[in-house]
């Protein structure tokens, strides 16, 4: 009865690779994010969807891109991955744009 | 100028004493604020809300807001062991998106 859940907890592969996270949300909330948490522990908004909408795109390279197939379910898709790419990526959702959000666990990611 | 500053810390607090945090915030019309906890190797856990100036309490957590000094702080009372984490303050921006600080780091000394 896990309520945000990611897929994979961890993940390590080359520079130059193609790679996805999913996530998913049994809460019945409407908004789902992407977060950044780099090594400093600094916490970044990436993106964020409303209802399969794209509401957030901060500055963001286009290597990155989100897909929301449904409100229970955000993607994250990164090509030609990067050494700075290297951090962990946190989904979380919210019923109400902004307000208070619930993470999942986390997918570290490490590029070698 | 940061969105949300906090005392990057560590701060280190004796079992049982209170434990103060505090944050200050740039956009002068932000209506909400959170505070999260963050164990190491873990994900950020939602433990207050607070949208009101005043305090709110609840149990050992009592949050405070003065929007005139856009500045909300955290108090941990009875600190325990199990308190040590990293504390984030996050601000609801611009209506829609949060924005967090750096995240102050709570050691309880048992």
């Amino acid at each position: 009865d896990t309520a945000v859940s990611q897929t994979p907890k961890y993940l390590v592969t080359q520079m130059g690779n193609d790679k996805s996270i999913k996530c998913e949300q049994n809460l019945g909330h409407d908004t789902m994010y992407w977060y950044k948490q780099d090594s400093k522990k600094f916490l970044k908004i990436m993106f964020s969807y409303n209802n399969k909408e794209l509401i957030i795109n901060e500055t963001v390279p286009n290597r990155f891109s989100p897909k929301s197939p449904d409100k229970a379910h955000l993607n994250l898709h990164i090509n030609s991955l990067e050494l700075g790419d290297s951090a962990v990526y946190f989904c979380a959702s919210s019923q109400d744009v902004g307000n208070e959000q619930f993470f999942g666990p986390g997918t570290r990611l490490t590029v070698l | 100028q940061k969105e949300v500053e906090q005392n990057s810390g560590p701060l280190s607090v004796p079992e049982g004493a209170i434990a103060s945090l505090n944050c200050t915030y740039s956009d002068r019309v932000s209506q909400s604020f959170f505070w999260y906890r963050q164990y190491s190797g873990k994900s950020p856990e939602l433990i207050m809300s607070i949208y009101s100036n005043g305090d709110k309490e609840d149990g050992r957590f009592t949050a405070q807001l003065n929007k005139a000094s856009q500045y909300v702080s955290l108090l941990i009372r009875d600190s325990q062991p199990s308190d040590s984490a990293t504390y984030l303050c996050a601000v609801k921006i611009n209506d829609y998106k949060l924005s967090f600080g750096a995240g102050t780091t709570v050691t309880v000394r048992a």
